[in-house]
């Protein structure tokens, strides 16, 4: 089955560090542009991070220079470090893949089912 | 940065057709991508490329563009199609979201 899991979420304090891991199974995390994607309690979706498949990073204004994105072929994982957390940090953070190798589009086509992490 | 606009909210009765609307400053090569988001769960693509359906999704969803706006079509709305529907463009390698319009089914 193609899915995601996320993990690693929790509460933390602010200034403090967490990092996220997103299990993936069914596809390889190497060959996809991965993404994170971020929900505060009752608020939209807002982009954080991408990788794609040449190793290439780009961040959202509000993490950059804090977060960092990653991912471990040899596990078929990809992570999230998170440090510098603000109380704006708060959020479900979701592991994503955009479908290019599905869709031939860069539409974000499979979501995992989110981690919650707390600032506080 | 580019910004997109949906409304805030969307209300019909069963089995109308539903329009949500999403607002850009031209599109030009962006592909609008459209998802729909239950409570309490992840988002699931409905809408890709502006107007391709996702296999598994319902042939009354649908999707069109014009030069500023992208639009979601609902034909036919259900009970269960009420949930808060994102629009998704990408720009210069960033991901951008519209605010979200929920829908409510009457």
């Amino acid at each position: 089955e193609v899915q995601l899991v996320e993990s690693g979420g929790g509460v933390v304090l602010p200034g403090g560090s967490l990092r996220l891991s997103c299990a993936a199974s069914g596809f390889t995390v190497r060959g996809d542009y991965m993404t994170w994607v971020r929900q505060a309690p009752g608020m939209g979706l807002e982009w954080v991070s991408i990788i794609y498949a040449n190793d290439g990073t780009y961040y959202g204004d509000s993490v950059r220079g804090r977060f960092t994105i990653s991912r471990d072929s040899s596990k078929n994982t990809l992570y999230l470090q998170m440090n510098s957390l603000r109380a704006d940090d708060a959020a479900v953070y979701y592991c994503a893949r955009v479908g290019l190798n599905v869709l031939g589009h860069d539409a974000i086509d499979l979501w995992g089912r989110g981690t919650l992490v707390t600032v506080s | 940065s580019y910004e997109l606009t949906q409304p805030h909210s969307v209300s019909l009765d069963l089995g109308q057709t539903a329009r949500i609307t999403c607002g850009g400053d031209g599109f030009g090569t962006k592909h609008v991508h459209w998802y729909q988001q239950r409570p309490g769960q992840a988002p699931v693509l409905v809408i890709y490329g502006d107007s391709n359906r996702p296999s598994g999704i319902p042939e009354r969803f649908s999707g069109s563009i014009s030069r500023n706006t992208a639009t979601l079509t609902i034909t036919g709305a259900q009970v269960g199609d009420e949930a808060v529907y994102f629009c998704q463009v990408w720009d210069s390698s960033t991901a951008v979201f519209g605010g979200g319009t929920k829908l409510t089914v009457l």
